[in-house]
């Protein structure tokens, strides 16, 4: 089905470093979501986009909903052990009754 | 309750076994999803319910894959005669009408050995 493209697949840095990831698709949404998967839980939500060119922080999270509504990046300043993780995009458009599109996930490590 | 229960959060089953996934939801969380996570992968789409709406099976994998959801809350994903490549997390999500975000459960791990 429909799937997002998120990159990059994984990441490895060190701490305090800033990292950054995006998601991109050929479809317009009117939402863009983004998502931390810790180990052995669920996703959960960490930032919510409404509106093309948005640009929304939580904490050292920062994201933005692209002008062309096809695209979202995710940013996260100063990263501590605790940001390790899969962050996911998904993407939502009216027509798709709140359904999410899915990105296919970020893994986030931190070297010692 | 506060967030939505799976159970069991393992389990491991022989090859050809039947399974069943329960999901306890939301209270008043209308909307209700299963997808599948294999080791390391992203979330793949298995079965949609909205309301009393007939639930969207588009993504069950194939017909051994079934859901039910009684009475608008408690949902039972069933998987039969189980197959090695079954083995994932199967996670459930809840949605509140209207809103965008879903919430998770833990998942349960399902190895099929």
């Amino acid at each position: 089905g429909q799937q997002l493209n998120q990159s990059p697949q994984s990441m490895f840095i060190q701490e305090g470093e800033d990292v950054s990831m995006n998601c991109t698709s050929s479809s317009i949404f009117n939402t863009w979501l983004w998502y931390k998967q810790d180990p052995g839980e669920g996703p959960v939500l960490l930032i919510a986009l409404y509106k093309a060119g948005e640009l929304t922080s939580n904490g050292r999270l920062t994201a933005q909903f692209g002008i062309t509504r096809k695209d979202s990046f995710l940013n996260i300043s100063a990263s501590i052990p605790s940001d390790v993780g899969i962050y996911f995009c998904a993407g939502q458009c009216f027509a798709s009754n709140y359904q999410l599109i899915w990105g296919a996930g970020t893994k986030l490590i931190i070297k010692p | 309750g506060a967030g939505v229960s799976q159970s069991p959060s393992n389990k491991v089953t022989e090859k050809g076994k039947d399974v069943e996934l329960r999901c306890d939801p939301i209270s008043g969380h209308t909307a209700l999803y299963w997808y599948r996570q294999s080791l390391g992968q992203g979330l793949e789409f298995l079965i949609y319910f909205q309301g009393n709406s007939a639930p969207d099976k588009s993504g069950l994998p194939s017909d051994r894959f079934s859901a039910e959801r009684t009475g608008g809350s408690v949902s039972t994903l069933t998987i039969q005669r189980t197959q090695q490549e079954d083995s994932a997390v199967y996670l459930c999500a809840a949605r509140d009408r209207g809103r965008d975000g879903y919430t998770f459960g833990s998942g349960t791990r399902l190895t099929v050995v």
